[in-house]
């Protein structure tokens, strides 16, 4: 079981431009949540999707953010446009149900840097 | 004032020595605390939860919550340089939605 895999490790982008960041759960897992770390901060809860649907995405910004996990393939944050505030650290958790109190884990990340 | 608070540290002690990491919490609905543990530049991996009041103990970990206080804890016994690490509290209320705090760094001097 290779684990919650999150791609790519690191990002670049340039002001304006789109960054898509994927996030494949454990094998098993239906569950999937977005987290954003800013240095020296905790993690922030994004959304939480399951296949197919958006089941809650209260933690995430109403503008240029969007996410989705297909029935087919891994989830994906999509942020439109980014700004020098969206560089962070993004981590995904997959769980086999909708909880993440007591069988959470997490990907590696991926650090966004916007220059 | 944050939901969850946690001294940033960095905490450095040396290597044997009990370690004493720290939380509080304002919300008095959380029910589940979870401490994780961060390696540089790596995901949190979850090293114990605890529901509700009590103490739960895992090898040389032990986690404690006093719902009274508002206040949890998380001691490492014979503490190794391997255990240098952000540690990370997590607190629920009984779903998805986990409140953190920002982390210790702790640093174990061999």
């Amino acid at each position: 079981n290779a684990g919650v895999m999150q791609n790519p490790r690191h990002l670049v982008r340039r002001r304006g431009q789109e960054a898509r960041l994927r996030c494949s759960p454990m094998k098993g897992h239906s569950h999937v949540y977005w987290y954003r770390q800013l240095p020296e901060e905790g993690l922030k809860f994004m959304v939480y999707l399951q296949k197919e649907n958006i089941i809650d995405e209260s933690g995430m910004p109403k503008e240029r953010f969007s996410a989705e996990f297909p029935k087919e393939g891994p989830s994906i944050l999509r942020i439109q446009q980014v700004v020098r505030g969206d560089s962070a650290a993004y981590f995904c958790a997959s769980s086999p149900a909708p909880s993440l109190n007591t069988e959470a884990f997490f990907g590696q990340g991926t650090r966004l840097t916007v220059v | 004032q944050k939901e969850v608070e946690q001294d940033p540290g960095p905490l450095s002690v040396p290597e044997g020595a009990i370690v004493s990491l720290n939380c509080t919490y304002s919300n008095s609905a959380f029910q589940y605390f979870m401490w994780y543990r961060q390696y540089s530049r790596k995901g949190p991996e979850l090293l114990m939860y605890t529901y509700s009041s009590g103490n739960k103990e895992d090898g040389r970990f032990t986690a404690q919550v006093d719902k009274s206080s508002k206040y949890i804890s998380l001691f490492i016994r014979d503490s190794q340089p391997s255990d240098s690490a952000t540690y990370l509290c997590a607190m629920s209320e009984g779903n998805y939605q986990l409140i953190w705090g920002a982390g210790t760094k702790l640093i174990i001097k061999p």
